[in-house]
């Protein structure tokens, strides 16, 4: 199975910064790669989803790219904001579909 | 993308008794999935409610503790038994059609006393 590991646990930063979260991975690459967002006490919410031949994505303020050399993955949020303060996890596929969540970093944007 | 809701959002229960957690889609899906989500900590799958037949369990997990049933594409139950403390977590159901993303509910907050 995967061990995924993200950064930090917690991510402090100024409003207008980027913030700059990493996902790693330990074994198979797969086919792709999700990002999902959790609010306390709300399930995750999807963000983005990079496949193994995709070196980067964008939707609007985010970014992200999957390097299978690396195994990693990095998430970018631009601009951040305060209300872009929650946890962000890292999923990965195993070949049934089912997915293996990292632990999740917190990020905290301070007005 | 599917809206998922979940009742009871959050119970307290004796030790020893049962909870059954009902997991409602608003569209047919082809996958539904449990999981748990102790306090700090990351998302961990339960199993993969199948439809019309027995759940798939992940390591760890076993039917008498946790029976799950999916009578149809929109509808699916956890029943969590034989409570004790270390069962206070949150419940999350989620669901799929394309195989990749998964749209989960807003969690089911089960404490045991």
């Amino acid at each position: 199975s995967q061990k995924i590991e993200q950064n930090s646990e917690a991510l402090n930063i100024q409003e207008g910064k980027t913030a700059t979260l990493t996902c790693n991975y330990t074994n198979y690459s797969p086919a792709y790669l999700q990002w999902y967002r959790q609010d306390p006490g709300r399930g995750p919410v999807f963000l983005l989803l990079i496949r193994e031949n995709e070196k980067e994505k964008r939707k609007e303020r985010l970014k992200v790219t999957f390097d299978t050399t690396l195994k990693q993955s990095l998430f970018h949020i631009t601009a951040s904001q305060p209300a872009d303060s929650a946890t962000y996890l890292c999923a990965l596929p195993s070949n049934d579909y089912k997915l293996s969540f990292g632990a999740g970093t917190t990020v905290t944007v301070r007005a | 993308s599917a809206v998922i809701s979940q009742k009871p959002s959050r119970d307290i229960c004796q030790r020893g008794t049962s909870l059954t957690i009902q997991c409602q889609v608003d569209s047919q899906v082809t996958m539904m999935f449990w999981y748990r989500q102790q306090p700090g900590q990351s998302l961990t799958l339960i199993a993969t409610a199948n439809q019309g037949s027995e759940a798939t369990y992940e390591s760890g997990f076993v039917i008498d503790k946790f029976p799950i049933s999916r009578p149809n594409l929109t509808f699916s139950t956890l029943t969590v038994s034989n409570l004790s403390p270390e069962d206070s977590s949150i419940y999350l159901c989620s669901a799929g059609s394309s195989g990749e993303t998964q749209y989960f509910g807003p969690g089911t907050r089960l404490l045991v006393l």
